[in-house]
């Protein structure tokens, strides 16, 4: 089956500094990419739709500069925080889908702390 | 904006008993999922249901899409500890690939 692998599971990170979150299709090819954020006690909202080879689809509310999203490979898509906060904490979690009306496969999510 | 509201929020009960997992909305979904979430992991995909009206089973679980396809339930017979995790639906727009809408989930505790 499919399988996304999402990676680090956990990062601490000091205010200010940046931190990359990597999400890889093992066994598939991935044009398409999606990034969610999740907070406690709360559903899983898309940020943005990674696409291979062009420019991240990025949900209102969602900034871009500061979610960097690269999509550079059929197999790999990277989510950067950059200028990390506080607020930014949370749990991050990204997924992928092999076909239409097969569902999403998701990564094991990433926990975000800022210190 | 598309909201599908889940219900209920929380759900503890005994081993054996049954229970129905709601999700409603006042939209129409080209398709409807059902996820289960461990804490600190992924949702893990349980079941897609496409058709207005269809029923899927997968062991004790049984899984309904409403008829207009605004609505879906779960239900769970003779539930087990091991059935104990979050669970959410999620509904997909066929004109927004991947912009998934979830619910906001059903924490479920199975106690022997």
């Amino acid at each position: 089956g499919a399988v996304v692998s999402q990676h680090p599971s956990r990062v601490i990170c000091k205010s200010g500094t940046s931190v990359k979150i990597e999400c890889r299709s093992l066994d598939f090819q991935a044009t398409t990419m999606f990034w969610y954020r999740q907070f406690p006690k709360k559903s899983l909202m898309l940020m943005a739709t990674s696409n291979e080879g062009s420019k991240a689809t990025y949900e209102q509310g969602v900034e871009k500069d500061k979610f960097l999203i690269n999509h550079a490979s059929l197999t790999l898509s990277t989510l950067t925080v950059t200028s990390a906060h506080p607020e930014d904490s949370s749990f991050y979690i990204c997924s992928a889908s092999i076909g239409a009306s097969y569902g999403y496969t998701f990564g094991s999510g990433t926990r975000l702390t800022v210190v | 904006t598309q909201l599908l509201e889940q219900s209920p929020q929380f759900l503890s009960i005994q081993e054996g008993e049954n229970l129905t997992v709601y999700c409603n909305s006042s939209s129409v979904f080209s398709s409807l999922q059902w996820y289960r979430q461990e804490p600190g992991e992924g949702p893990v995909l349980l079941v897609t249901v496409v058709t207005g009206g269809e029923v899927k089973k997968l062991k004790r679980l049984t899984f309904q899409f409403g008829d207009a396809r605004k609505d879906s339930s779960l239900h769970i017979t003779a539930a087990q500890p091991g059935d104990t995790g979050l669970y959410l639906c999620a509904g997909e727009n066929g004109g927004s690939q991947g912009n998934l809408i979830f619910g906001k989930g059903t924490k479920l505790s199975v106690k022997p």
